[in-house]
């Protein structure tokens, strides 16, 4: 069966320039999250969506960060105007509801030169 | 005090052994508890979710503890497949409730 599905699977890019993150959900999944891994490093929280519920930023690092969910399917998260420090593996969750069991994307690996 | 926190380990054990994994959390209310793997530049996967009952899933054991609110993974007879980092994960119950992962316990299954 298909499982989350994120793209690009890698991405290079200048520092300066923006980006964009794409995760495709489990079909019938209502939450989703978005994590950020650094090499060897735990798992970041950055914003979940719930259902029509206003989303929970409360773990974007900064306002260059920024993400939607249309449709309460598909995600995005962009990244404007990258950093070094924005050099990561992308992380995109997704589940039945919040606090359910969660199915990760094989992630997003982000490389800032 | 952090919300979920773990021994980061390494565990080094030898093929065979029997090992096991504590995780506290700080959150009285929390009622979903899970163990995660995560393999080297891999994704987590989920390995088993924790009920108040424990529960068994061939070599894996899940404790709950609500008294002294930790959760537990005992793991016999190590293979060496088993060498990963297993992160533990509660959920926060409050005015925005989330998963909260745990940085994870790293074990090194040796032949």
């Amino acid at each position: 069966g298909a499982g989350v599905s994120q793209s690009p699977s890698n991405k290079v890019t200048e520092k300066g320039k923006d980006v964009e993150l794409r995760c495709d959900p489990i079909s019938g999944h209502t939450a989703l999250y978005w994590y950020r891994q650094s090499l060897g490093q735990g798992l970041e929280f950055l914003i979940y969506f719930q259902g029509n519920s206003a989303p929970d930023k409360s773990g974007l690092p900064s306002d260059r960060f920024s993400a939607e969910r249309t449709g309460g399917s598909v995600s995005t998260l962009t990244i404007q105007r990258t950093q070094q420090e924005d050099s990561a593996v992308y992380l995109c969750a997704t589940g039945l509801a919040i606090t359910d069991t969660q199915y990760f994307g094989p992630g997003t690996r982000l490389t800032v030169l | 005090r952090k919300e979920v926190e773990q021994d980061p380990g390494p565990f080094n054990v030898p093929e065979g052994a029997t090992v096991a994994f504590n995780c506290t959390y700080s959150n009285s209310a929390s009622q979903s508890f899970f163990w995660y793997r995560q393999d080297c530049r891999k994704e987590p996967k989920l390995l088993m979710s924790v009920y108040s009952s424990g529960n068994e899933d061939g070599r894996f054991t899940a404790q709950l503890n609500r008294a002294s609110q930790y959760i537990s993974l005992l793991i016999r007879d190590s293979k060496l497949s088993d060498s990963a980092t297993y992160l533990c994960v509660v959920d926060r119950q409050g005015a925005t409730n989330k998963l909260i992962f745990g940085t994870g316990t790293l074990l090194a299954v040796q032949p």
